[in-house]
């Protein structure tokens, strides 16, 4: 089974703290995601990445930026945290050929800045 | 840009009973993949049924089957016999060129004895 882990479940961090959230698929997947959701929005799109060291924004980019130095390690930075970043972060994985373009996810990580 | 529309932001189904769930999305390619997901309570989100555009045959996985009206651009999920462990969110999402996906808002689906 493909397994996608995020770091933590639970994260509280203060504004302006530069914050790190980590996510690790262990299937070789070639694309990684990194979304938000937000009740009523449902998920959004923040950036992906179809290789090491390759990235694209998403719909929603702004106040964030990610790394991925390692084919199966995708980090989404925070550079300095603000309240209306408080939300539900998931990070998703899949094969990228057409016809295994499934994504699975993380379980998710609940961040909250004061 | 695709758009892809859940009109029921809740629905509930006593258990046993068989429930439909609406998505309806646009756009103006031709190949593409729809997809639902499920998020149940505190537990990630896992795929439910996949269907191909240029498939016309509506795709079916056991209790789940959709109705695909591409002209109408619909794609419907329907939950047989419904089951305590369906409830949760409910995902409709849109695939085409690219790898990306895009949701729609979701819909909360409880199933009630």
């Amino acid at each position: 089974d493909v397994k996608v882990t995020q770091s933590s479940r639970y994260l509280v961090k203060r504004t302006g703290e530069k914050v790190f959230l980590e996510c690790v698929q262990d299937m070789d997947h070639e694309n990684m995601f990194w979304y938000r959701q937000d009740p009523g929005l449902g998920l959004r799109l923040i950036y992906f990445s179809y290789d090491v060291k390759m990235k694209e924004k998403g719909d929603i980019p702004e106040g964030y930026s990610v790394s991925r130095e390692k084919k199966e390690r995708f980090s989404l930075i925070l550079e300095s945290a603000s309240t209306n970043q408080t939300s539900m972060y998931l990070c998703a994985s899949s094969l990228g050929l057409p016809a295994k373009n499934i994504q699975y996810f993380g379980a998710g990580t609940r961040l909250s800045v004061l | 840009a695709q758009t892809v529309t859940q009109s029921q932001p809740e629905m509930s189904v006593q258990e046993a009973e068989t429930v439909t769930l609406s998505c309806t999305y646009d756009t103006s390619e031709n190949n593409y993949y729809l997809f639902w997901y499920k998020q149940p309570p505190s537990r990630q989100m896992i795929l439910v049924i996949r269907q191909e555009a240029y498939k016309q045959q509506n795709a079916t996985e056991n209790r789940f089957s959709v109705n695909f009206q591409k002209a109408a651009k619909s794609f419907s999920l329907k939950i047989s016999d419904s089951q305590l462990g369906d409830t949760a969110m409910y995902f409709c999402a849109f695939q085409g060129g690219s790898e990306k996906l895009v949701f729609g808002k979701g819909t909360k689906l409880t199933v009630n004895p």
